[in-house]
């Protein structure tokens, strides 16, 4: 069976600390993995995704991700959060059939 | 590039009434697919298509039917709307380009309220 767990729904940093969105995924079949973001009264978009070529992943607006087989885990950072940041997070697992699993999604909060 | 594009934006329903969502990409994507995103629950599988012509059934179909006669077009449709389907409705595409490794392009949602 596929699911994603994402822990804490509520994330809250200074502006410029670190950000750290994490992701658990349970899957029978070598994953593909997506982290997408949210912005108000919007549709998700891709943040980045990671399919099997290189561990760590580097997406969009500074944020990257590293899947770790070991850990089953996929978790999103940025070194220096930015207002601009304070979104919805949400991490997904895809199968054969391209069916997607989401996580229930963090809400990023950045302070000034 | 308009990507997936959902109407109507927002809609009011009282109960018992029906209405249809309508997605239409121009990316010529082979799967396209309806979620649901209700607070603290993420996003919830409707109904997908694997081609135009097909549908299937996801997590939380119970309620809705949908239709893809064109491969652009993807049709969600509430017979008898209830509270419980007041929601975001969110309509994704993919390719079948990569694989399963094909990401999700979403529409901007539609909002739905029934009363």
């Amino acid at each position: 069976a596929q699911s994603v767990t994402q822990l804490g729904s509520h994330v809250s940093v200074s502006e410029g600390a670190l950000v750290l969105l994490r992701c658990n995924y349970s899957s029978s079949v070598p994953p593909y993995l997506f982290w997408y973001v949210q912005y108000p009264n919007q549709g998700l978009q891709l943040l980045l995704k990671y399919t099997s070529a290189a561990t760590l992943v580097k997406g969009i607006n500074g944020f990257e991700a590293e899947f770790k087989k070991s850990e089953t885990s996929f978790h999103l950072t940025k070194p220096s959060a930015h207002m601009s940041d304070a979104a919805e997070y949400f991490c997904a697992v895809s199968v054969p059939g391209n069916q997607f699993y989401f996580g229930t999604g963090t809400s990023l909060t950045v302070i000034p | 590039n308009a990507g997936v594009t959902q109407t109507p934006k927002f809609r009011v329903l009282k109960t018992g009434q029906s209405m249809t969502l309508l997605c239409a990409q121009d990316m010529n994507h082979e799967y396209m697919y309806w979620y649901r995103q209700d607070p603290g629950m993420g996003l919830r599988l409707i109904h997908y298509s694997v081609g135009e012509g097909t549908t299937a059934k996801g997590e939380v179909p119970d309620g809705y039917n949908v239709s893809r006669l064109k491969k652009q077009n993807f049709l969600l449709g509430l017979e008898s709307a209830a509270p419980s389907q007041t929601s975001v409705y969110f309509c994704a595409s993919s390719s079948l380009g990569q694989g399963y490794g094909s990401p999700l392009h979403f529409g901007n949602g539609t909002r739905l309220t029934v009363t």
